[in-house]
Protein backbone atom coordinates (compact mmCIF):
# COMPACT_ATOMS: atom_id res chain seq x y z
CA UNK A 1 0.00 0.00 0.00
CA UNK A 2 0.79 3.51 -0.52
CA UNK A 3 0.82 6.18 1.97
CA UNK A 4 1.72 9.77 1.09
CA UNK A 5 2.67 12.52 4.46
CA UNK A 6 2.26 15.83 4.43
CA UNK A 7 2.83 17.65 7.87
CA UNK A 8 1.72 21.12 7.21
CA UNK A 9 -1.60 22.10 7.09
CA UNK A 10 -1.45 25.50 6.60
CA UNK A 11 1.77 27.65 5.34
CA UNK A 12 1.82 31.09 4.79
CA UNK A 13 4.79 33.20 2.62
CA UNK A 14 5.58 37.14 1.21
CA UNK A 15 4.59 37.79 -2.09
CA UNK A 16 7.95 37.65 -4.39
CA UNK A 17 9.27 35.04 -1.72
CA UNK A 18 9.92 31.23 -1.90
CA UNK A 19 8.04 28.20 -0.18
CA UNK A 20 8.51 24.53 0.20
CA UNK A 21 5.95 21.98 0.97
CA UNK A 22 6.65 18.94 2.26
CA UNK A 23 5.98 15.40 1.23
CA UNK A 24 7.03 12.05 2.37
CA UNK A 25 5.83 8.49 1.15
CA UNK A 26 5.99 5.30 1.76
CA UNK A 27 5.50 2.24 -0.34
CA UNK A 28 7.15 -1.00 -1.28
CA UNK A 29 6.73 -0.61 -4.65
CA UNK A 30 10.03 -0.46 -6.78
CA UNK A 31 8.63 2.11 -9.61
CA UNK A 32 6.50 5.45 -8.93
CA UNK A 33 5.41 8.60 -9.99
CA UNK A 34 5.34 11.79 -7.34
CA UNK A 35 2.87 14.36 -8.66
CA UNK A 36 1.83 17.84 -7.17
CA UNK A 37 -1.80 19.17 -7.69
CA UNK A 38 -2.90 22.74 -7.13
CA UNK A 39 -6.38 23.26 -5.96
CA UNK A 40 -7.68 26.87 -6.04
CA UNK A 41 -10.86 27.79 -3.70
CA UNK A 42 -12.70 27.43 -7.06
CA UNK A 43 -12.19 23.61 -6.75
CA UNK A 44 -10.34 22.51 -10.06
CA UNK A 45 -7.61 20.13 -9.54
CA UNK A 46 -4.56 21.03 -11.67
CA UNK A 47 -1.69 19.48 -12.38
CA UNK A 48 1.87 20.93 -11.33
CA UNK A 49 5.33 18.48 -11.57
CA UNK A 50 5.99 14.94 -12.07
CA UNK A 51 8.86 13.26 -10.64
CA UNK A 52 9.86 9.83 -11.16
CA UNK A 53 11.41 7.22 -8.94
CA UNK A 54 14.43 6.40 -11.22
CA UNK A 55 14.95 9.71 -12.39
CA UNK A 56 18.46 10.89 -11.98
CA UNK A 57 17.42 15.09 -11.41
CA UNK A 58 15.19 16.91 -9.92
CA UNK A 59 11.83 17.92 -11.66
CA UNK A 60 11.11 21.54 -12.71
CA UNK A 61 8.55 23.57 -14.16
CA UNK A 62 8.78 26.86 -14.49
CA UNK A 63 8.36 28.31 -10.84
CA UNK A 64 8.20 24.94 -9.60
CA UNK A 65 10.53 22.06 -8.46
CA UNK A 66 10.49 19.21 -6.72
CA UNK A 67 13.10 18.17 -4.09
CA UNK A 68 13.61 14.27 -4.69
CA UNK A 69 15.19 13.02 -1.70
CA UNK A 70 14.67 9.22 -2.65
CA UNK A 71 16.65 8.19 -0.11
CA UNK A 72 14.73 10.00 2.84
CA UNK A 73 11.19 9.29 1.00
CA UNK A 74 10.42 13.10 0.54
CA UNK A 75 9.33 14.94 -2.58
CA UNK A 76 9.23 18.49 -1.38
CA UNK A 77 7.27 21.10 -3.69
CA UNK A 78 9.38 24.47 -4.10
CA UNK A 79 7.74 27.47 -5.26
CA UNK A 80 10.00 30.49 -6.18
CA UNK A 81 8.96 33.99 -6.39
CA UNK A 82 5.80 33.37 -4.85
CA UNK A 83 2.56 35.00 -6.64
CA UNK A 84 -0.63 36.05 -4.68
CA UNK A 85 -2.54 33.80 -7.43
CA UNK A 86 -0.44 30.78 -5.73
CA UNK A 87 -2.71 30.63 -2.88
CA UNK A 88 -4.35 27.59 -2.70
CA UNK A 89 -4.55 24.17 -1.09
CA UNK A 90 -1.20 21.75 -2.86
CA UNK A 91 -1.38 18.01 -3.02
CA UNK A 92 1.32 15.45 -2.82
CA UNK A 93 0.18 12.17 -4.72
CA UNK A 94 1.68 9.19 -5.78
CA UNK A 95 1.17 6.39 -8.32
CA UNK A 96 2.72 2.87 -7.89
CA UNK A 97 3.43 0.37 -10.72
CA UNK A 98 1.92 -2.80 -8.80
CA UNK A 99 4.22 -5.90 -8.92
CA UNK A 100 0.97 -8.21 -9.49
CA UNK A 101 -0.41 -6.53 -12.40
CA UNK A 102 2.62 -4.50 -13.89
CA UNK A 103 0.07 -1.59 -13.82
CA UNK A 104 -0.36 2.19 -12.22
CA UNK A 105 -3.78 2.61 -11.52
CA UNK A 106 -4.97 4.74 -8.80
CA UNK A 107 -3.27 8.14 -7.28
CA UNK A 108 -3.11 8.38 -3.84
CA UNK A 109 -3.25 11.42 -2.38
CA UNK A 110 -2.04 13.51 1.06
CA UNK A 111 -4.21 15.52 2.94
CA UNK A 112 -2.92 18.67 1.43
CA UNK A 113 -1.45 22.36 2.23
CA UNK A 114 -3.24 25.08 2.17
CA UNK A 115 -0.53 28.32 0.95
CA UNK A 116 -1.27 31.52 1.45
CA UNK A 117 0.42 34.38 -0.43
CA UNK A 118 0.85 38.01 1.45
CA UNK A 119 1.62 41.09 0.75
CA UNK B 1 -7.91 23.97 -18.84
CA UNK B 2 -6.94 20.43 -18.87
CA UNK B 3 -9.34 18.77 -21.89
CA UNK B 4 -11.43 16.31 -18.89
CA UNK B 5 -15.24 17.19 -19.08
CA UNK B 6 -17.48 16.92 -16.36
CA UNK B 7 -21.23 17.93 -15.99
CA UNK B 8 -22.98 18.84 -14.16
CA UNK B 9 -20.55 21.18 -12.23
CA UNK B 10 -23.55 21.20 -8.97
CA UNK B 11 -25.81 18.72 -8.34
CA UNK B 12 -28.83 19.22 -5.59
CA UNK B 13 -31.09 16.53 -4.46
CA UNK B 14 -32.45 14.53 -1.72
CA UNK B 15 -31.44 11.60 0.11
CA UNK B 16 -32.43 8.60 -1.51
CA UNK B 17 -32.87 9.73 -4.86
CA UNK B 18 -30.38 8.57 -7.58
CA UNK B 19 -28.01 11.10 -9.81
CA UNK B 20 -25.78 10.23 -12.81
CA UNK B 21 -22.63 12.02 -13.48
CA UNK B 22 -20.78 12.44 -16.40
CA UNK B 23 -17.23 12.61 -17.93
CA UNK B 24 -15.38 13.11 -21.10
CA UNK B 25 -11.56 12.20 -20.90
CA UNK B 26 -9.09 14.23 -22.60
CA UNK B 27 -8.49 13.42 -26.13
CA UNK B 28 -6.99 10.49 -26.54
CA UNK B 29 -7.07 8.61 -23.43
CA UNK B 30 -8.29 5.44 -22.76
CA UNK B 31 -7.77 5.50 -19.10
CA UNK B 32 -10.78 7.40 -16.86
CA UNK B 33 -10.55 7.46 -13.15
CA UNK B 34 -13.13 8.55 -10.63
CA UNK B 35 -12.09 10.29 -7.01
CA UNK B 36 -14.41 11.16 -4.08
CA UNK B 37 -13.44 14.28 -2.15
CA UNK B 38 -14.94 15.34 1.00
CA UNK B 39 -13.53 17.21 4.14
CA UNK B 40 -13.36 14.05 6.06
CA UNK B 41 -11.70 11.24 3.94
CA UNK B 42 -10.45 13.97 1.54
CA UNK B 43 -9.34 12.36 -2.40
CA UNK B 44 -10.27 9.18 -2.36
CA UNK B 45 -10.13 6.79 -5.53
CA UNK B 46 -13.37 5.17 -6.31
CA UNK B 47 -13.23 2.84 -9.87
CA UNK B 48 -11.17 2.96 -12.83
CA UNK B 49 -12.17 2.28 -16.48
CA UNK B 50 -9.66 1.59 -19.22
CA UNK B 51 -10.89 1.61 -22.60
CA UNK B 52 -13.96 0.14 -22.38
CA UNK B 53 -13.12 -1.98 -18.98
CA UNK B 54 -13.42 -2.06 -15.25
CA UNK B 55 -9.20 -2.16 -14.58
CA UNK B 56 -9.07 -1.43 -10.74
CA UNK B 57 -12.05 -0.69 -7.75
CA UNK B 58 -11.34 1.50 -4.68
CA UNK B 59 -13.20 2.74 -1.76
CA UNK B 60 -16.62 2.40 -4.10
CA UNK B 61 -19.95 1.82 -2.16
CA UNK B 62 -22.15 -1.09 -3.45
CA UNK B 63 -24.50 1.71 -4.31
CA UNK B 64 -22.54 3.70 -6.65
CA UNK B 65 -21.33 2.20 -10.10
CA UNK B 66 -19.80 3.36 -12.81
CA UNK B 67 -19.07 2.44 -16.64
CA UNK B 68 -16.91 3.56 -19.56
CA UNK B 69 -18.78 4.07 -22.87
CA UNK B 70 -17.59 2.79 -26.70
CA UNK B 71 -16.92 6.82 -27.45
CA UNK B 72 -14.48 6.64 -23.97
CA UNK B 73 -16.87 8.82 -22.14
CA UNK B 74 -17.83 7.53 -18.58
CA UNK B 75 -21.02 7.85 -15.97
CA UNK B 76 -20.91 7.54 -12.35
CA UNK B 77 -24.52 6.58 -11.06
CA UNK B 78 -24.98 6.95 -7.18
CA UNK B 79 -28.52 5.27 -5.75
CA UNK B 80 -29.99 6.03 -2.49
CA UNK B 81 -28.04 9.10 -2.02
CA UNK B 82 -27.41 9.62 1.92
CA UNK B 83 -26.34 13.06 4.00
CA UNK B 84 -22.78 11.65 3.64
CA UNK B 85 -22.58 11.09 -0.27
CA UNK B 86 -22.43 15.37 -0.50
CA UNK B 87 -19.04 15.40 -1.55
CA UNK B 88 -17.27 16.92 -4.75
CA UNK B 89 -16.93 13.86 -7.53
CA UNK B 90 -13.61 14.26 -9.81
CA UNK B 91 -13.11 12.65 -12.91
CA UNK B 92 -9.83 12.46 -14.14
CA UNK B 93 -7.94 10.90 -17.80
CA UNK B 94 -5.00 9.50 -18.51
CA UNK B 95 -3.59 7.98 -21.66
CA UNK B 96 -2.01 4.88 -20.32
CA UNK B 97 -1.59 2.89 -16.89
CA UNK B 98 1.70 4.22 -16.34
CA UNK B 99 2.76 5.50 -13.10
CA UNK B 100 4.82 8.00 -14.90
CA UNK B 101 1.68 9.57 -16.48
CA UNK B 102 -0.10 12.19 -14.72
CA UNK B 103 -4.03 12.22 -14.58
CA UNK B 104 -5.93 15.18 -15.53
CA UNK B 105 -8.74 16.33 -13.58
CA UNK B 106 -11.73 17.38 -14.63
CA UNK B 107 -13.21 20.16 -12.63
CA UNK B 108 -15.34 18.24 -10.45
CA UNK B 109 -19.29 17.89 -9.74
CA UNK B 110 -20.35 19.42 -6.36
CA UNK B 111 -22.88 17.04 -5.11
CA UNK B 112 -25.16 18.57 -2.03
CA UNK B 113 -27.39 16.13 -0.53
CA UNK B 114 -30.72 17.64 1.44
Amino acid sequence: AQKITQTQPGMFVQEKEAVTLDCTYDTSDPSYGLFWYKQPSSGEMIFLIYQGSYDQQNATEGRYSLNFQKARKSANLVISASQLGDSAMYFCAMRARLLNTGTASKLTFGTGTRLQVTL
Amino acid sequence: DSGVTQTPKHLITATGQRVTLRCSPRSGDLSVYWYQQSLDQGLQFLIQYYNGEERAKGNILERFSAQQFPDLHSELNLSSLELGDSALYFCASSFQDSEGQPQHFGDGTRLSIL
